[in-house]
């Protein structure tokens, strides 16, 4: 059983450029969720999913697009990097809702360098 | 949005001491407060959590307590070790379906 998996684990891209920061998982989870976590600033939720075709926005949406086609899958899109975009972005998923008393299971993270 | 203080933001013991880390939080329809650790080079993993009906739960040398009057709640480790090392994120769940709003975290570090 792999959980949820990321890909890349680091990347570096320049202002401008564009790229999709994947996730899966394999525990048939309806919810997931893409967060971005800077240094002393905790977890910032981007965007969340309760099912496949359904995303709604999160705290700190803009510059960023979702899409989720399949139950397993929910790739984050960075149109035109910013520096300000420069993180470490975790997705997680969860079998109901964070607020419904139920684990959030992370992936292990991919570290973003926008320069 | 919800509003979760979490402090401190670093906090060194010895090994075998107690470790302390306080949250508060502003919305008090919130009914669901998880605590998560996440060790270096990893994702945060869910360690224990409450929900607002209950005061405290405890799970071997972890304990969450939960004060509603004031709004406020707190992670306990006893008898720590150097593996405790690591940053903890208190959480809440808000009243809104599918949302965690957490804390900044409290980077703790257990000296042998």
């Amino acid at each position: 059983n792999a959980g949820v998996t990321q890909t890349p684990k680091f990347r570096i891209l320049k202002i401008g450029q564009s790229m999709t920061l994947q996730c899966t998982q394999d525990m048939n989870h309806n919810y997931m969720y893409w967060y971005r976590q800077d240094p002393g600033m905790g977890l910032k939720l981007i965007y969340y999913s309760v099912g496949a075709g359904i995303t709604d926005k999160g705290e700190v949406p803009n510059g960023y697009n979702v899409s989720r086609s399949t139950t397993e899958d929910f790739p984050l899109r960075l149109e035109l990097a910013a520096p300000s975009q420069t993180s470490v972005y975790f997705c997680a998923s969860s079998v109901r809702g964070q607020s419904a008393n139920t684990e959030a299971f992370f992936g292990q993270g991919t570290r973003l360098t926008v320069v | 949005g919800e509003n979760v203080e979490q402090h401190p933001s670093t906090l060194s013991v010895q090994e075998g001491d107690s470790a302390v880390i306080k949250c508060t939080y502003s919305d008090s329809a919130s009914n669901y407060f998880p605590w998560y650790k996440q060790e270096l080079g990893k994702g945060p993993q869910l360690i224990i959590d409450i929900r607002s009906n209950v005061g405290e739960k405890k799970d071997q040398r972890i304990a969450v307590t939960l004060n509603k009057t004031a709004k406020h709640f707190s992670l306990h480790i006893t008898e720590t070790q150097p593996e405790d090392s690591a940053v903890y994120f208190c959480a809440d769940g808000g009243s809104t379906l599918g949302r965690l709003y957490f804390g900044r975290g409290t980077q703790l570090t257990v000296w042998p």
